[in-house]
């Protein structure tokens, strides 16, 4: 079954204590991608990457790392969690279906930063 | 400004109503409109895509989009239960989608 998966689903940590959300697809997309989700602002981009070794900044970047050693996963970082990173995250990955452009969600990480 | 809006709801109607949800954007450079569908606890699903102007249809929904007035709206015809959701509209020029916050839905039975 062609997925996004994300770990760990739901996260409460403190100030500082860095952690990382892992993402990984099974269907081979290049282009993947990190959304955060807040009440009255949608989904907003944090980081996305083109292909592996290949990464760039979206909107709100501030706070976050990624990486992209390998095709399938694409772990966001935060190195150092700030109360206003308490948020729910999505991994995209997108890849052409029918001859469209489709983005493909995870279910989701509900991280509180206390 | 954003560069989409869209009104948050919740919107509720009755079983087997029709549902009109929509969104306003500024960039007239965006191409492809989308619609999602966020079931609660889950990520967003893509529902209907659209390029450029004009109608599509897919089963119950129909998709919208007037690029003159910046438009663009998505109908649900004999509205069910299990629509109940959240309803993001996302719009594209690159590989970069921009969201709406998200129409709650809430059909009653």
């Amino acid at each position: 079954e062609a997925q996004v998966t994300q770990n760990p689903r739901y996260l409460i940590t403190v100030t500082g204590k860095k952690l990382t959300v892992t993402c990984s697809q099974n269907m081979n997309h290049e282009y993947m991608s990190w959304y955060r989700q807040d009440p009255g602002l949608g989904l907003r981009q944090i980081y996305y990457s083109m292909n592996v070794e290949v990464t760039d900044k979206g909107d709100v970047p501030e706070g976050y790392k990624v990486s992209r050693k390998e095709k399938r996963n694409f772990p966001l970082i935060l190195e150092s969690p700030s109360p206003n990173q308490t948020s729910l995250y999505f991994c995209a990955s997108t890849g052409t279906s029918g001859g469209t452009d489709t983005q493909y969600f995870g279910p989701g990480t509900r991280l509180t930063v206390l | 400004q954003k560069e989409v809006e869209q009104d948050p709801g919740p919107l509720s109607v009755p079983e087997g109503a029709i549902v009109s949800l929509n969104c306003t954007y500024s960039n007239s450079a965006f191409q492809y409109f989308m619609w999602y569908r966020q079931y609660s606890r889950k990520g967003p699903e893509l529902l209907m895509y659209t390029y450029s102007s004009g109608n599509k249809e897919d089963g119950r929904f129909t998709a919208q989009v007037d690029k003159s007035s910046k438009y663009i709206s998505l109908f649900i015809r004999d509205s069910q239960p299990s629509d109940s959701a959240t309803y993001l509209c996302a719009m594209d020029s690159s590989y970069k989608l921009i969201f709406g916050s998200g129409t709650r839905l809430l059909v009653r039975p």
